[in-house]
C-alpha cells in the first residue's frame, strides 16, 4: 500500500531562514512518482516539481531545491531565503506506475513565515 | 487557457439535500479526478476518470456518483448530503498516464458546508 508522512504540522521562520519540509512514502513499486504541491491562503492548488524513481538527482529550481533519496524512502524540499510569499500549506504526494495517475497525499505542512 | 474550472464555488447545503459540481477543462485531457480535503488533513481521491464513459472509485466513494459524458466535463454527485461531507472538494484533470506520469492540474476548489 502507498503511504505519505509529513511529520511537520507546521513550521514557522523568520524571513530569510532556510527551511526543509520533509516527506517519507511507503510504496511497493518499483516505479512511481513523487510530487510536491503548494496551497497558498487563497486556496488553489499549484504543481511545483515531480520526480519519477528512476532519477535521484537533486533539483534546484531558484530558492527551491528537493532531495530524493530512496534509500531512506525520503523526498524533502528545502527553501532557501525563505520569503513571507512562501506561507502555504505543502503537500507531498505519491503514485504508483500501476494506478495511473492516482495521487496519495500527505497531511501537508503548514508553513509560517514571519518578517 | 482557463484550465480546470470548478463551479460552484461555495455552497450550503442542507442535510439530505442534494447537489451536483461542476467540472469542466479545456486542456484535452483525459483522465479526470475528484478529491476531498478536510481541515488538516492532505487530499483523498473520491472518483477519477480515465476518458469518456469510464469512471472509477478512489479512496472515499461512498455518498458520491459521477459520470463522464463527454472529456471536458466530470460532473460529482451529492445525492443525499450528509455533514461528514462538508469539505473542500477538488477537480483536476492531467493527460495520460506515461512514463512521466503528467502532473495534475487542480481548480480553485468548492466550498461546501452541510448543516
Amino acid at each position: 500500500a502507498q503511504k505519505v508522512t509529513q511529520a511537520q504540522t507546521e513550521i514557522s521562520v523568520v524571513e530569510k531562514e532556510d527551511v526543509t519540509l520533509d516527506c517519507v512514502y511507503e510504496t511497493r513499486d518499483t516505479t512511481y512518482y513523487l510530487f510536491w504541491y503548494k496551497q497558498p491562503p487563497s486556496g488553489e492548488l499549484v504543481f511545483l516539481i515531480r520526480r519519477n524513481s528512476f532519477d535521484e538527482q537533486n533539483e534546484i529550481s531558484g530558492r527551491y531545491s528537493w532531495n530524493f533519496q530512496k534509500s531512506t524512502s525520503s523526498f524533502n524540499f528545502t527553501i532557501t531565503a525563505s520569503q513571507v510569499v512562501d506561507s502555504a500549506v505543502y503537500f507531498c504526494a505519491l503514485s504508483e506506475a500501476e494506478y495511473g495517475n492516482k495521487l496519495v497525499f500527505g497531511a501537508g505542512t503548514i508553513l509560517r513565515v514571519k518578517s | 487557457n482557463a484550465g480546470v474550472t470548478q463551479t460552484p464555488k461555495f455552497r450550503i447545503l442542507k442535510i439530505g439535500q442534494s447537489m451536483t459540481l461542476q467540472c469542466t477543462q479545456d486542456m484535452n485531457h483525459n483522465y479526470m479526478y475528484w478529491y476531498r480535503q478536510d481541515p488538516g488533513m492532505g487530499l483523498k481521491l473520491i472518483y477519477y476518470s480515465v476518458g469518456a464513459g469510464i469512471t472509477d472509485k478512489g479512496e472515499v466513494p461512498n455518498g458520491y456518483n459521477v459520470s463522464r459524458s463527454t472529456t471536458e466535463d466530470f460532473p460529482l454527485r451529492l445525492e443525499l448530503a450528509a455533514p461528514s461531507q462538508t469539505s473542500v472538494y477538488f477537480c483536476a484533470s492531467s493527460f495520460s498516464r506515461d512514463r512521466y506520469n503528467s502532473p495534475l492540474h487542480f481548480g480553485n476548489g468548492t466550498r461546501l458546508t452541510v448543516t
